[in-house]
């Protein structure tokens, strides 16, 4: 009953390939997010989704192209992938609650580690 | 924008001891939420304690609490009774309302545990 989970949890692809990673949520929440971290642990935010909508998209590559089919999933389609785009990648969501108030606290997936040869 | 500092990039602490790890931000806005994150070698990002920023009473989860300094604009962790399994790297954040906008983490301080 894992509450956020990501698929595949590591990923080896050589350069200029397109690749995916999965992302569902079982919580019920209605906003998603992706976060890169680089080799020095540095976690940024990359993408954020509130009820299927893009709500944040931070100075990432148009080569980062997030889908979200429903509130419950996010997953994160990358093209033509380069040596840089070596990472780990976080999927996490949170919940609005009723009135409006955000309870902002971020459930985070386990990872996936992306290595590009 | 919003910036997160925490000065001490290791640490270490004996198991059963207390140990304060630092964090400061800078922000101009009045509303906001700290927190902080805990990253095992598994890698899974796990919620350690929040605070909001509207409350003057310092956040506490069992042996976690914080030292919450709005004016200083200070937020630092204390861990109390360590243990060998709250080795981690432990990353100070700061959020904003709503939906996540100015999520940003500080670039972390790796805590390590010794029997």
């Amino acid at each position: 009953d894992t509450a956020v989970s990501q698929t595949p949890k590591y990923l080896v692809t050589q350069m200029g390939n397109d690749k995916s990673i999965k992302c569902e949520q079982n919580l019920g929440h209605d906003t998603m997010y992706w976060y890169k971290q680089d080799s020095k642990k540095f976690l940024k935010i990359m993408f954020s989704y509130n009820n299927k909508e893009l709500i944040i998209n931070e100075t990432v590559p148009n080569r980062f192209s997030p889908k979200s089919p429903d509130k419950a999933h996010l997953n994160l389609h990358i093209n033509s992938l380069e040596l840089g785009d070596s990472a780990v990648y976080f999927c996490a969501s949170s919940q609005e609650l009723a009135g409006g108030l955000q309870d902002l606290t971020q459930y985070f997936g386990p990872g996936t580690r992306l290595l590009v040869l | 924008a919003q910036t997160v500092t925490q000065s001490q990039p290791e640490m270490s602490v004996q198991e059963a001891e207390t140990v304060t790890l630092s964090c400061t931000y800078d922000t101009s806005e009045n509303n906001y939420y700290l927190f902080w994150y805990k990253q095992p070698p598994s890698r899974q990002m796990i919620l350690v304690i929040r605070q909001e920023a509207y409350k003057q009473q310092n956040a506490t989860e069992n042996r976690f609490s914080v030292n919450f300094q709005k004016a200083a604009k200070s937020f630092s962790l204390k861990i109390s009774d360590s243990q060998l399994g709250d080795t981690a790297m432990y990353f100070c954040a700061f959020m904003k309302h709503p939906y996540g906008q100015n999520f940003v983490f500080g670039p972390g301080t790796r805590l390590s545990v010794l029997p």
